[in-house]
C-alpha cells in the first residue's frame, strides 16, 4: 500500500534533549511538508521541501531542523531551542497532480517532560 | 498574507441530516485553491474536496459539496445525510498558485453526529 508513515506515534522526551521525528513516503511525491498542531488549533507549517537536497522554512521554523537526502524521507529534528515543543506533528507530501492536494501521515504526538 | 477563518462553535448534528460548515478566506491573489480536510480523533488528515478559484461549478465529492461564493470569499462545506463516522474536526485550507503549494489552514470546526 502506498502512503506516508510517521514513527513513533507517541514520543516522550526530557526537556533539553533533541528528538528526531521520522517521515517516510512511498508515493513517489516530490514535495514534503512538516506541520505542527496545537490543541484547538489548525496546522502551522514548519518546513517544506520541493525536491531532494532542498528545503525552505515555513512559518514557525525556529527551533526545528530538517534534511532531505532522499526523495522518500523528510525527518524533522526538534531541538532544545524550541521553547514549547509539546505538540502533534504531521508530515505531508504532494505530487503536483490535478488538485495538488497534500496527503498526510498519521502524525506523531510529542510530549516533552 | 493569506488568512482562513472558521468561527463556528462545536456543532451537534442529527444522523441523516445535512450540516454546513463555514469558511471565509482572505487573499489578494486571483488564482488559488481551496481544500477541506477531515481530522477524526485518531489524528490523521483526510482530504475531502477541492475548489479552484476559476472553477465555475461548485465542487462535489459524494456526500460532500462545496458552496463557493467567490465575491464573498466564502467556501462552505456541506455534508449531506450525516453519518456517525462524520464526527470529526473539519479544516478549511487555501493554497495560492505562487506559494510552492503551501497551505494556510483555518482553526477548524468540530462536528459531532448523534444518533
Amino acid at each position: 500500500d502506498g502512503g506516508i508513515t510517521q514513527s513513533p506515534k507517541y514520543l516522550f522526551r526530557k526537556e533539553g534533549q533533541n528528538v528526531t521525528l521520522s517521515c517516510e513516503q512511498n508515493l513517489n511525491h516530490d514535495a514534503m511538508y512538516w506541520y505542527r498542531q496545537d490543541p484547538g488549533q489548525g496546522l502551522r507549517l514548519i518546513y517544506y521541501s520541493q525536491i531532494v537536497n532542498d528545503f525552505q522554512k515555513g512559518d514557525i521554523a525556529e527551533g526545528y531542523s530538517v534534511s532531505r537526502e532522499k526523495k522518500e524521507s523528510f525527518p524533522l529534528t526538534v531541538t532544545s531551542a524550541q521553547k514549547n515543543p509539546t505538540a502533534f506533528y504531521l508530515c505531508a507530501s504532494s505530487s503536483g497532480g490535478s488538485y495538488n492536494e497534500q496527503f498526510f501521515g498519521p502524525g506523531t504526538r510529542l510530549t516533552v517532560l | 498574507a493569506q488568512k482562513i477563518t472558521q468561527t463556528q462553535p462545536g456543532m451537534f448534528v442529527q444522523e441523516k441530516e445535512a450540516v454546513t460548515l463555514d469558511c471565509t478566506y482572505d487573499t489578494s491573489d486571483q488564482s488559488y485553491g481551496l481544500f477541506w480536510y477531515k481530522q477524526p480523533s485518531s489524528g490523521e488528515m483526510i482530504f475531502l474536496i477541492y475548489q479552484g478559484s476559476y472553477d465555475e461549478q461548485n465542487a462535489t465529492e459524494g456526500r460532500y459539496s462545496l458552496n463557493f461564493q467567490k465575491a464573498r470569499k466564502s467556501a462552505n462545506l456541506v455534508i449531506s445525510a450525516s453519518q456517525l463516522g462524520d464526527s470529526a474536526m473539519y479544516f478549511c485550507a487555501m493554497r495560492d498558485y505562487y506559494g510552492n503549494n503551501r497551505l494556510a489552514f483555518g482553526k477548524g470546526n468540530q462536528v459531532v453526529v448523534i444518533p
